[in-house]
This record gives structure tokens, sequence and C-alpha cells, in this order.
């Protein structure tokens, strides 16, 4: 199994430009969750699904917006790129309380 | 909302020394408590998981417990080597959520 994958592995963005991170698990679990992680920080949530076809808002989801269409699949979409969104992003999945975390995408806009 | 907090931020151990991690959260109806390993430019990777129904729970080197009437987990690692140098972070739901609430954590480094 390779359990939840992520890409891309880095990215530079420049401000206002667009793009879709993507985040694949093959263990079949339900429930799937975006992270930012900013230097020094705990991790945020970001958005969430408990399923296909149903998401839902984390702590921090101005700026980006999710698609759950399979249960394999969690895209997150950043439409109009800001530096404040300079971070590293995790995915991860659950099927009851422990979580699985992906790699990690770390994006850079300027 | 639970608010997760992990202090000290960082920690210096010579190799062989025993290491405690300190984890504190508001909401004692915690439903559960995981712990975290981040090596630098990784991702995390589940160490150990407590319900609350239980008080502690093992792994080879490693021991975690629950407190939840006084808001503490502690992660313990016996006899540390410098493999084990990495970021700790401990992370709680609500009682019934599985949306985590983590803290920054610790930053381990073990001196060989």
């Amino acid at each position: 199994n390779a359990g939840v994958t992520q890409t891309p592995k880095f990215r530079i963005l420049k401000i206002g430009q667009s793009m879709t991170l993507q985040c694949t698990q093959d263990m079949n679990h339900n429930y799937m969750y975006w992270y930012r992680q900013d230097p020094g920080m705990g991790l945020k949530l970001i958005y969430y699904s408990v399923g296909a076809g149903i998401t839902d808002k984390g702590e921090v989801p101005n700026g980006y917006n999710v698609s759950r269409s399979t249960t394999e699949d969690f895209p997150l979409r950043l439409e109009l790129a800001a530096p404040s969104q300079t971070s590293v992003y995790f995915c991860a999945s659950s099927y009851g309380y422990e979580q699985y975390f992906g790699p990690g995408t770390r994006l850079t806009v300027t | 909302k639970q608010e997760v907090t992990q202090i000290p931020a960082a920690l210096s151990v010579p190799e062989g020394e025993n290491l405690v991690l300190n984890c504190s959260f508001t909401d004692s109806a915690i439903y559960n408590l995981q712990w975290f390993r981040q090596d630098p430019g990784k991702g995390l990777t589940s160490l150990l998981l407590i319900q609350s129904s239980q008080r502690e729970q093992t792994s080879g080197r490693l021991n975690a417990s629950l407190d939840k009437s006084s808001g503490r987990s502690t992660l313990y690692i016996a006899a540390s080597q410098p493999g084990d140098s990495a970021t700790y972070l401990c992370a709680g739901p609500r009682s019934n959520d599985y949306k985590l609430s983590f803290g920054a954590g610790t930053t381990v480094t073990v001196r060989a």
C-alpha cells in the first residue's frame, strides 16, 4: 500500500496564480483532511471530508476550496494565491480516530 | 474547542538519557490522544494513540500516558538514541469529533 500520497512535493507560485494540490489514499478511508503547518506552529485544519460528496470547513478555510468526488481523492484548490498561503500542506486520512499523513507539499507564494 | 499545548518547544539530551515529553489539553472530555513524530521536511508518523478508557499505551521504547482529570499526556522514550532526534507532536479531538487539534510540537535533539 502506498498510503497517502501528495503531489507536487514543492511548488513556487506567483501572487494571484491558482493551483491544485493533489491527495490520494489507497486505504479506503472515509475521512480525509487538509492541514497547513507554519514554522513553529501546530497544524491547522483547512477542510475535511467524511465521505465522497461531503466536505466541510475547518479552522482556516479562507482562500481554499476542496472537492471529494471519490473515496480515494481529495484535492485542495488555491484560487488566488497570496503570500499568507506560503506554508507546508499536509493531507491525511482516517477510518476512525487514528490519522495517517502524506509527505506534504511545500508551497511558496512570491 | 480543544486547545493543545506542548512545553518545552525544544529539548536537548545526551544519548542514553530517558526522554519525557509533555502535552496539555483543555477539554477533559477528550476521547483519545495521538502522538506523532515528524522528521525535518517530512510528514507525520503516528507513534501511539491512547483511548480515553486507557491510562497507558506502549510500543517498544515508547510509553504514553493519559490523565484526563489533569488534562495531561506524557510521552516517555527510554534510553534515547540519536535516531530519536525529531519533532514530536500530540493531538486530540473533542469527545466525538474526528477533527484534531495539534500542539506546536517539541523538537528533540539527542547528542551522541
